[in-house]
């Protein structure tokens, strides 16, 4: 299977600053790699699917990239709501795997 | 607008079993594959199974298979879990989720605790 690796396991950020998050796969994805946000009690919610297209009603502060093993979440300017744990997932081969989570925490 | 209302969840000793159910409205049911994914603090997420919009193709997770089984009945816009030979391992929330392969909605899940 594929192991998706995500750092760091936690960011502290202050409202208004720039947040990049990373995911690693072992073997490549190509682009097959969505982005998920959750809060708790709450189900996770698709921010990003193919590297870096935006889930419908996404705000464009949120952006994703990369290609292949290396890829990135960026949240440009970080809003209250914004702090919570992400999640990395591939969907380029069965069966599908998620990373272990990056929480973003308020400095 | 999208539904997804999962029930059925609780608490089964070890070596039990338990079927959860998706009650899907909002869409089109047979548009979709539906997928069952658990979330632990210590695992994180984990994709359990999923189901081709026909019931004709299933995929599982090793962790699963052979103990977990994903069904639907698209009469009853419904997808369902039965899990067999329950562990103390399998104690987690459990969410159903559209998509074969990222998963735009989400139900807002329901716990399932094995212990005895």
């Amino acid at each position: 299977e594929i192991v998706m690796t995500q750092s760091p396991t936690t960011l502290s950020v202050s409202p208004g600053e720039r947040a990049t998050l990373s995911c690693r796969a072992d073997q490549s994805v190509t682009s097959n790699l969505a982005w998920y946000q959750q809060k708790p009690g709450q189900a996770p919610r698709l921010l990003i699917y193919g590297a870096s297209t935006r889930a419908t009603g996404i705000p464009a502060r949120f952006s994703g990239g990369g290609y292949g093993t290396e890829f990135t979440l960026t949240i440009s300017s970080l809003q209250s709501e914004d702090f919570a744990v992400y999640h990395c997932q591939q969907y380029n081969d069965w069966p599908l795997t998620f990373g272990g989570g990056t929480k973003v925490a308020i400095k | 607008e999208v539904q997804l209302v999962e029930s059925g969840g609780g608490l089964v000793q070890p070596g039990g079993s338990l079927r959860l159910s998706c009650a899907a409205s909002g869409f089109t049911f047979t548009d979709y594959w539906m997928t069952w994914v658990r979330h632990t603090p210590g695992k994180g997420l984990e994709w359990l199974a999923s189901i081709k919009r026909d019931g004709g193709e299933k995929k599982y997770a090793d962790s699963v298979k052979g103990r977990f089984s994903i069904s639907r009945d698209n009469a009853r816009n419904s997808l369902y879990l039965h899990m067999n030979s329950l562990r103390a391992e399998d104690t987690a929330v459990y969410y159903c989720a559209t998509g074969p392969f990222y998963f735009e909605y989400w139900g807002q899940g329901v716990l399932v605790t094995v212990s005895s």
